[in-house]
């Protein structure tokens, strides 16, 4: 089974400046899909990037980028000149490419990671 | 669109009640998740559908849960009866199919759920 693992419980950033969240992933298959999604205090589920494993090139959407290490199962978020909007949990998800039916359509979830932005 | 569109927003009953979460997908989505949120367990998917066709129920917990999607713009997650572990966040979420660029899962408001 694919587990995905957040290290930082949280973490905090000044405003204008720039973060990393750290994500790693287990898994054996060579095909898969990976998201960040962005949860604020609303709770709403919101998706910031995907990356898709064929893919070597990083994912970008403005002022996210991902720094995704296939060899390294590592998928790490870089949030650049952080705004207050910014604070919410993060959460990294992992999706398989493979197969049909069963479990393989189903998101893996981090345990998520909590940002704060001082202004 | 409206998006995903669950109800209710908020919860509270008694241990031993039933209770009845509801969820409208995105028209045209053809997948359909459950997921639960709490603290202690992060989110977990709890049941997901293909065209109303439950494919994979592994997460749902016990028998108590159990979920219908009778119609492609309607799903319920029912527990009964309800325990005071069953309190947290059950979200929704739908998809308009999973090759290409449809792989994104829409979440919508979840419902927080309260067993007291």
């Amino acid at each position: 089974a694919q587990t995905v693992t957040q290290s930082q419980p949280e973490m905090s950033v000044q405003e204008a400046e720039t973060v990393t969240l750290s994500c790693t992933y287990d898994t054996s298959e060579s095909d898969y899909y990976l998201f960040w999604y962005k949860q604020p205090p609303s709770r709403q589920m919101i998706l910031v990037i995907r990356q898709e494993a064929y893919k070597q090139q990083n994912a970008t959407e403005n002022r996210f980028s991902v720094n995704f290490q296939k060899a390294a199962k590592s998928f790490s978020l870089k949030i650049s000149d952080s705004q207050l909007g910014d604070a919410a949990m993060y959460f990294c998800a992992y999706r398989s490419a493979q197969g049909s039916g069963g479990s393989n359509y189903k998101l893996t979830f981090g345990k998520g990671t909590l940002l704060t932005v001082n202004p | 669109d409206a998006g995903v569109i669950q109800s209710p927003r908020h919860e509270v009953t008694e241990m031993g009640q039933e209770v009845t979460l509801r969820c409208k997908p995105i028209s045209g989505h053809d997948y359909l998740f459950w997921y639960r949120q709490t603290m202690m367990r992060g989110l977990e998917l709890l049941i997901y559908f293909n065209n109303n066709v439950p494919i994979d129920d592994s997460g749902m917990p016990e028998d108590r849960f159990s979920a219908k999607m009778p119609n492609a713009s309607f799903s319920t997650l029912k527990i009964q009866p309800s325990e005071p572990r069953d309190s947290a966040v059950y979200f929704c979420a739908s998809s308009p199919g999973l090759a290409g660029a449809g792989n994104e899962q829409f979440f919508g408001p979840g419902t927080r759920l309260t067993v007291l």
